[in-house]
């Protein structure tokens, strides 16, 4: 079983600043297989990148994705205030099939 | 504009039954793969199951045991059945579809239902 592990698990920015959010898997996964999503209180996640790197319908520019093999990362290049919230990313292989990071919180400074 | 509107008691015994469904609306259900997710409170987001016209189901190993998906396309719904819920079931579940090649990824969520166990 493949363990995403995020970093960090809360990130205090101000907005206009670049936030960086890092997805470690304990084994290889396939770029096609990463996605990240965000997840604001009292709402359901919303997808954001998938295949590591595309953007899903309708999410800004600023939101980008990269990585691969164990390392991914998320970029949201100029922070806006509605970008404050917790960011899971999330993988599909063997068992358990769907599994995700535990979140990364970013707050605004 | 697809939505999900998933329904069911917001309060479940121990060791009894939790039933939920998730009505389809803008699409037909036969179109993708369907899946429920949970979250308790504070916590992150947990995979339990997988649907689809075919019959074919696939299920988090650790939930299994307990566990029965199901879809009724006369209705354009599909089910979750969970048995011998604990207080470990507490959680806001999610109704969401699948998307890409491989179903890889989650693109349309639902709004979350809260279930409770207790007595």
């Amino acid at each position: 079983e493949s363990v995403l592990t995020q970093s960090p698990g809360t990130l205090s920015l101000s907005p206009g600043e670049r936030a960086t959010l890092s997805c470690r898997a304990s084994q290889s996964v396939s770029v096609s297989y990463l996605a990240w999503y965000q997840q604001k209180p009292g709402q359901a996640p919303r997808l954001l990148i998938y295949g590591a790197s595309d953007r899903a319908t309708g999410i800004p520019d600023r939101f980008s994705g990269s990585g691969s093999g164990t390392d991914f990362t998320l970029t949201i290049s100029r922070l806006e205030p509605e970008d404050f919230a917790v960011y899971y990313c999330q993988q599909y292989g063997r068992s358990p099939g769907y599994s995700f990071g535990q979140g990364t919180r970013l707050d605004m400074k | 504009q697809v939505q999900l509107q998933p329904s069911g008691p917001g309060l479940v015994k121990p060791s009894e039954t939790l039933s939920l469904t998730c009505a389809v609306s803008g699409d037909s259900v036969r179109n993708y793969y369907w899946s429920w997710l949970r979250q308790p409170a504070g916590k992150g987001l947990e995979w339990i199951g997988r649907v689809h016209v075919s019959g074919s189901t696939n299920y988090n190993p650790s939930l299994e045991s307990r566990l029965t998906m199901s879809m009724d396309t006369s209705k354009n719904q599909f089910s979750l059945k969970l048995i011998s819920v604990t207080a470990a079931d507490t959680a806001l579940y999610f109704c969401v579809r699948h998307g890409g090649y491989y179903f890889q990824y989650f693109d349309l969520w639902g709004r979350g239902t809260p279930v409770t166990v207790s007595a």
